[in-house]
Parts: C-alpha cells; sequence; structure tokens
C-alpha cells in the first residue's frame, strides 16, 4: 500500500540553525501539507500546496518558514533560523482531490524537531 | 472560524467494554467531519467520515460515530474494544467549499486495560 515517508524521524537543532524536513508523498497525489503539533497541544495546519505554489498558510507559517517541492517527488519544509518554539512533530500529508473532494488525508509518521 | 473541542484528554476501558470518545465542533454551516487514529510510532490515519446523508457512518476498525447536528456533537463508538485500539484519537473538522486545512481537536488518548 502507498504510503507518505517522511525523513529524518527526529532531528535535534541548536536555535537559530536551519532545518529542512522532507517528504516523498504518494505518486498521484496533487496537493500537499504541512501540520504540526507542540507536545500536548493540538495538530495544527501550517501549509497547503498545489501546482507548486503555497495554496493557503496559517498565521503560524511565518517567513521563517517555506516549502518546495524541488524535483517533482520530494516535499520540503525549511524552517530558516529555528527557535524553541518551534519544537514539535511535524507531519506531511497529501491527497489526489484536495478541497476534501476524496474526503482523506494521507499522514506521514512525523518528524520530530528538537530546537535546544 | 472553526474549532473543535474534545472534552476528555485521557480515557481508560477495559478490554471487551464499549467506547465513546465525544467530539464537539464549532462551525456556522454543516461541516465536513473526520476521526483519525494515531497508533505510537505512526502517522495519523483516518477511521471514518462524514460528509452528508446518513448521520451514522461506519468506519474501519469496527469503529462508527454520529453526527447529532442539535448538539454540534460527532462522538467516535465502538461496542468492544480491542488492546489494539490504544492509541490517540483525533477529531477533525473542515469547511465545505474549497477548504485546504483540517481543523482538529486536542485529542483523546486511549488506554486498554486487560
Amino acid at each position: 500500500e502507498p504510503e507518505v515517508t517522511q525523513t529524518p524521524s527526529h532531528q535535534v537543532t541548536q536555535m537559530g540553525q536551519e532545518v529542512i524536513l522532507r517528504c516523498v508523498p504518494i505518486s498521484n497525489h496533487l496537493y500537499f501539507y504541512w501540520y504540526r503539533q507542540i507536545l500536548g497541544q493540538k495538530v495544527e495546519f501550517l501549509v497547503s500546496f498545489y501546482n507548486n505554489e503555497i495554496s493557503e498558510k496559517s498565521e503560524i507559517f511565518d517567513d521563517q518558514f517555506s516549502v518546495e517541492r524541488p524535483d517533482g517527488s520530494n516535499f520540503t519544509l525549511k524552517i530558516r533560523s529555528t527557535k524553541l518554539e518551534d519544537s514539535a512533530m511535524y507531519f506531511c500529508a497529501g491527497n489526489e482531490q484536495g478541497a476534501f473532494v476524496s474526503g482523506e488525508l494521507f499522514f506521514g509518521e512525523g518528524s520530530r524537531l528538537t530546537v535546544l | 472560524a472553526q474549532s473543535v473541542t474534545q472534552p476528555d484528554i485521557h480515557i481508560t476501558v477495559s478490554e471487551g467494554a464499549s467506547l465513546e470518545l465525544r467530539c464537539n465542533y464549532s462551525y456556522g454551516a454543516t461541516p465536513y467531519l473526520f476521526w483519525y487514529v494515531q497508533s505510537p510510532g505512526q502517522g495519523l490515519q483516518l477511521l471514518l467520515k462524514y460528509f452528508s446523508g446518513d448521520t451514522l457512518v461506519q468506519g474501519i476498525k469496527g469503529f462508527e460515530a454520529e453526527f447529532k447536528r442539535s448538539q454540534s456533537s460527532f462522538n467516535l463508538r465502538k461496542p468492544s474494544v480491542h488492546w489494539s485500539d490504544a492509541a490517540e484519537y483525533f477529531c477533525a473538522v473542515a469547511a465545505i467549499q474549497g477548504a485546504q486545512k483540517l481543523v482538529f481537536g486536542q485529542g483523546t488518548r486511549l488506554t486498554i486495560n486487560p
């Protein structure tokens, strides 16, 4: 069964460092998302991406964050200068049709980011 | 703006017992409603969804949920839990038209006693 894969599973970084989280979505998916979950808090929407551009982003997704799909397969989330409060589990997700036509997002297992 | 409340942070039930996880949402119109499950070390997996029609929806792993508009609720149920059901359960809501995002509840951690 196809699945969304994320790397790394866990990354520890120093405050102020750049971090790139990678996701390989399911091959026929067209809509891609990043969500995050700070320990003990809700899963929060960060950004959605379609046709090589951001379609929607949350207030969390400020100038320190960026996304891209550099080679048509990987979907990356970059944090330019990490802060302590960026420590969280980051989930990549995708679906074929977006806008919940199909009604399901397929999530990866998450990348845990720890900022020291 | 949409919001989701899961009042129970942690629930413990005995194996074989029935289960109900509560979810209340806030949204002006009829939303799309979802339940996801996250097993340890796994991603979020869709259990079931409600878009329209029959308010009792069946999902995978023997779960069902009932949409009650009057109570703004979408509670998840299972008649008899198995030890493998121990996981974190998330209720989520999305707007109907053109929404690109889900709004999640806080999650309910389910522990199963043998």
